[in-house]
């Protein structure tokens, strides 16, 4: 069974700074997307970004990029140029790309990023 | 419209009470989730719709009753909860189940049973 670990319970970052959010994962399939979600105090789940398996290519969206090695089975985010309102609540969280039952969200214990003015 | 809006936000019902929560989407996506959230802690699936079907139930505990009555609705109804049901109800939709690429969240609806 595909399990997804972040070591991190919580992290602090001051304004303007960079800061990276740990993911690990452990599957025995060979494709399969990634994802970094964050929930802020408005409860809302909002995806950062995503990660298609079989693409060498780490995605980024603006401020947001990750580090994605597929051979250590590791999904970092990378945060620059930290605002307040990035402070919340991160997950990542992996999906098969095959379907059936297993085709759910499977999603790490998360990691609270306060941003400090 | 790329929202998928949860009604009530917050819900305070009693261990005998019966009320329901809804999802609503109107981005033509055919699957649609419910997740229960405890504090600090990840989203955990609850229900699965495919095309208006159950696919998944994650041996949900009957006092816990879907509903898909169309693709854009989905209805989760609640009856004779216990204090520990008191948590995060979160709905999603995604374009498919099957080849999902992202998935849409509401805010959820806060539930607290007295």
């Amino acid at each position: 069974a595909q399990t997804v670990t972040q070591s991190q319970p919580e992290m602090s970052v001051q304004e303007a700074e960079t800061v990276t959010l740990s993911c690990t994962y452990d599957t025995s399939e060979s494709d399969y997307y990634l994802f970094w979600y964050k929930q802020p105090p408005s409860r809302q789940m909002i995806l950062v970004i995503r990660q298609e398996a079989y693409k060498q290519q780490n995605a980024t969206e603006n401020r947001f990029s990750v580090n994605f090695q597929k051979a250590a089975k590791s999904f970092s985010l990378k945060i620059s140029d930290s605002q307040l309102g990035d402070a919340a609540m991160y997950f990542c969280a992996y999906r098969t790309v095959y379907g059936g039952a297993t085709n759910k969200l499977i999603f790490g214990t998360g990691t609270l990023l306060a941003v400090q003015p | 419209d790329t929202e998928v809006t949860q009604t009530p936000k917050h819900l305070v019902m009693g261990m005998t009470n019966k009320k329901s929560l809804k999802c609503e989407q109107h981005m033509g996506h055919r699957a649609m989730y419910w997740y229960k959230q405890k504090a600090k802690k990840p989203p955990e699936l609850m229900f699965v719709y495919s095309y208006e079907k159950l696919s998944i139930n994650e041996s949900v505990p009957s006092r816990f009753s879907p509903e898909c009555p169309n693709s854009s609705l989905l209805n989760l109804h609640l009856h004779a909860l216990q204090p520990e049901d008191s948590a995060l109800y979160l709905c999603a939709s995604s374009q498919d189940f099957n080849r999902a690429r992202t998935y849409t969240f509401g805010s959820g609806t806060r539930l607290t049973v007295v």
